[in-house]
């Protein structure tokens, strides 16, 4: 079965700092890694993206991924209060018409004024 | 950008009836899938919704349980059968072109059974 670890949290940072955000997962075959962002009450929306090893950056927003170590990460700079929300992993395999996007528990990060 | 609206948004429903959650897209895509997000949990796939096809389900998901229907590439509707309490849980269309599967989300269709 494919796993998707985060630390649910909550973490909190003061604003203006950077937030960082970790996520493993258990399978090799994995080819597509993404982050959402989901405000309370709302649903999810899709902040970044990474394919390759190495850094994505996005703004605010950088994606890390070590595919060697199976660890993605996410770092948030210039953290703001509107930045609150729980960030939602995702790890995508597919393999001929097979796929599957396996979603982590969520990490809330609260970003403190 | 693509733009989800979802019907209802809410609902109450009793013990053993079934609720047709519908599902709207504002342009054609190819794949849409059903999630359902329980109260502090991460979201989990139903099935991918074929137009023209049978959906696909996952593993502990059936389709008598949740039959799903894809008349076209803009519509789907995902309905919850013979529900109980356990069923009680956010709903979630979910929509992607090209590399980026599940793109877009619905609002949701918060489901309370009692």
């Amino acid at each position: 079965q494919k796993e998707v670890e985060q630390n649910s949290g909550p973490l909190s940072v003061p604003e203006g700092a950077i937030a960082s955000l970790n996520c493993t997962y258990s399978d090799r075959g994995s080819q597509s890694f993404f982050w959402y962002r989901q405000y309370s009450g709302k649903s999810p929306e899709l902040i970044m993206f990474i394919y390759s090893n190495g850094d994505k950056e996005d703004g605010r927003f950088t994606a890390q991924l070590n595919k060697a170590s199976q660890y993605v990460s996410l770092l948030i700079r210039d953290s703001q209060p509107s930045d609150s929300a729980t960030y939602l992993c995702a790890v995508l395999f597919s393999s001929g018409s097979a796929r599957q996007l396996t979603f982590g528990s969520g990490t809330q990060l609260t970003v403190l004024p | 950008s693509a733009v989800i609206s979802q019907k209802p948004s809410r609902d109450i429903c009793q013990r053993g009836t079934s609720l047709t959650i519908q599902c709207q897209v504002d342009s054609q895509v190819t794949m849409m899938f059903w999630y359902r997000q329980q109260p502090g949990q991460s979201l989990t796939l139903i099935a991918t919704a074929n137009q023209g096809s049978e959906a696909t389900y996952e593993s502990g998901f059936v389709i008598d349980k949740f039959p799903i229907s894809r008349p076209n590439l803009t519509f789907s509707t995902l309905t919850v059968s013979n529900m109980s309490p356990e069923d009680s849980s956010i709903y979630l269309c979910s929509v992607g072109q090209g590399p980026l599967p599940e793109q877009y989300f619905g609002p949701g269709t918060r489901l309370t059974v009692t």
